[in-house]
């Protein structure tokens, strides 16, 4: 079975501190991890994924398949990053690719 | 680009009545979509995946004869909950999966059922 886990349910940094949003996953296989956004409002939408190894809007994550984690990272927060921040693992399951994701951790930056 | 609609955004209904969504993939094709259900402040619960042509797959513990869902069309996939009741009420959102097997999602529909 593949489960992810997000820890924290609420992260509240100041503007210009680091923010580390923290992942991580269980699966047998090789999986494919995503960090999804979701703005006050708005749709979910896909941040970055692990396959892609860019910085999207500051942020980076970086696979480690030795501590199955997938943290987001960013150097400086900005006050627009506050969202609600899903990490996300694809995986076959039930014949298909599914996407599992964590509960979630509602990022707040604070000026 | 990558842009999944839905339709409606909101509805209110009757117990005992049937309401049908509708998730739209407006600019590219998809040949599978996803329907989840969303309970406030919590994460997203898969409930079936799409395809098009083909009887959709349910997730254990979902009730393929209360959620039909339909995937007539490579842009349109249906989610109809039928004969509602008040425990039903929830936000549902779909995704279609675009380039590079990524999901796209639409922006949900919560749907209250009195």
């Amino acid at each position: 079975a593949q489960r992810v886990t997000q820890p924290e349910k609420l992260l509240s940094v100041f503007k210009g501190a680091p923010v580390e949003l923290k992942c991580n996953y269980s699966y047998s296989g090789s999986p494919e991890l995503f960090w999804y956004v979701q703005y006050s409002r708005q749709r979910l939408q896909l941040l970055l994924r692990h396959i892609s190894r860019e910085s999207i809007k500051g942020f980076t994550a970086d696979l480690n398949k030795g501590e199955t984690s997938f943290h987001l990272k960013k150097p400086f927060a900005q006050e627009e990053d506050s969202a609600m921040y899903y990490c996300a693992l694809s995986g076959y399951a039930g014949g298909g690719n599914k996407l599992t994701f964590g509960t979630g951790t509602q990022l707040k930056v604070e000026l | 680009g990558a842009v999944v609609s839905q339709h409606p955004s909101w509805v209110i209904c009757k117990s005992g009545t049937s309401v049908k969504i509708e998730c739209r993939s407006l600019d590219f094709q998809a040949t599978t979509m996803f329907w989840y259900r969303q309970f406030p402040k919590q994460s997203l619960m898969l409930m079936a995946t799409s395809n098009e042509g083909s009887k959709a797959t349910y997730e254990q513990g979902v009730e393929k004869d209360k959620f039909l869902i339909n995937h007539a069309s490579l842009t349109l996939s249906t989610l109809t909950v039928t004969s509602a009741h008040p425990e039903d009420s929830s936000f549902y959102i779909c995704s279609a999966v675009g380039f590079q097997e990524t999901q796209y999602f639409g922006p949900g529909t919560r749907l209250l059922v009195l």
